[in-house]
């Protein structure tokens, strides 16, 4: 089955600076990839997600890059705020097989102002 | 109410007790899925009901009962339960299994 490694597991930045969070897969016919935030207190909500035929998507100060020859993708948050200050999870799965989402074992972001 | 909502969202219980939670969607999907989230443990799928047929079972104990009455209701009953099982329960659903999830908050179980 698929397995999801995320690093590093805490990160701290000043406000202002960037944020880069990596996950690598196993499963080469995984095809979706969703990254989850989860802010203390609730439960994890949908941020950016990104199919196996582009290499890159953003959305504001967010942005995802893959590569599936290396088998990894990644979060890039820029200007970062107190608010971007949650865990973050990344997930693959093969969507097209509806296959079950594999979560990464997330991030613990700490932006401080 | 919108959205994914769970009770209770605290839950302190014996090993020997049996208690419920309840998760309710109004967002009109047709999949539902309850997740298990452990200190430093990567969020584990527990069941997934698709039109209130459970179309996974992810190796759970039999002390985790799933329950899905129709499709905007889940339920997960507890009994003899562990200290281990103490966690963090995620209720989910989706528009078709695997689509992009919406999460409830959660019910935190504490097991004594």
């Amino acid at each position: 089955g698929e397995n999801v490694e995320q690093h590093p597991s805490t990160l701290s930045v000043q406000e202002g600076d960037s944020a880069v969070i990596k996950c690598t897969y196993s499963d080469s016919a995984s095809n979706y990839f969703p990254w989850y935030k989860q802010e203390l207190g609730k439960g994890p909500q949908l941020i950016i997600d990104i199919r196996s035929n582009v290499g890159e998507k953003k959305d504001q100060r967010i942005a995802v890059t893959l590569n599936k020859t290396a088998k990894h993708f990644s979060l890039h948050i820029t200007e970062t705020q107190p608010e971007d200050s949650a865990v973050y999870f990344c997930a693959a799965s093969n969507n097209n097989a509806g296959n079950m989402l594999t979560f990464g074992g997330g991030t613990r972001l700490m932006v401080k102002p | 109410e919108t959205g994914v909502t769970q009770t209770p969202r605290h839950l302190v219980m014996g090993m020997t007790n049996k208690k419920s939670l309840k998760c309710e969607q109004h967002l009109g999907h047709n999949a539902m899925y309850w997740y298990k989230q452990s200190a430093k443990k990567p969020l584990e799928l527990m069941f997934v009901y698709s039109l209130e047929e459970r179309v996974e079972n992810n190796s759970v104990p039999s002390r985790f009962s799933p329950e899905c009455p129709n499709s905007s209701h889940l339920f997960l009953h507890l009994h003899t339960l562990q200290p281990e099982d103490s966690a963090l329960y995620l209720c989910a659903s989706s528009q078709d299994t695997f689509r992009e999830l919406f999460f409830g908050e959660g019910s935190r179980l504490t097991v004594l």
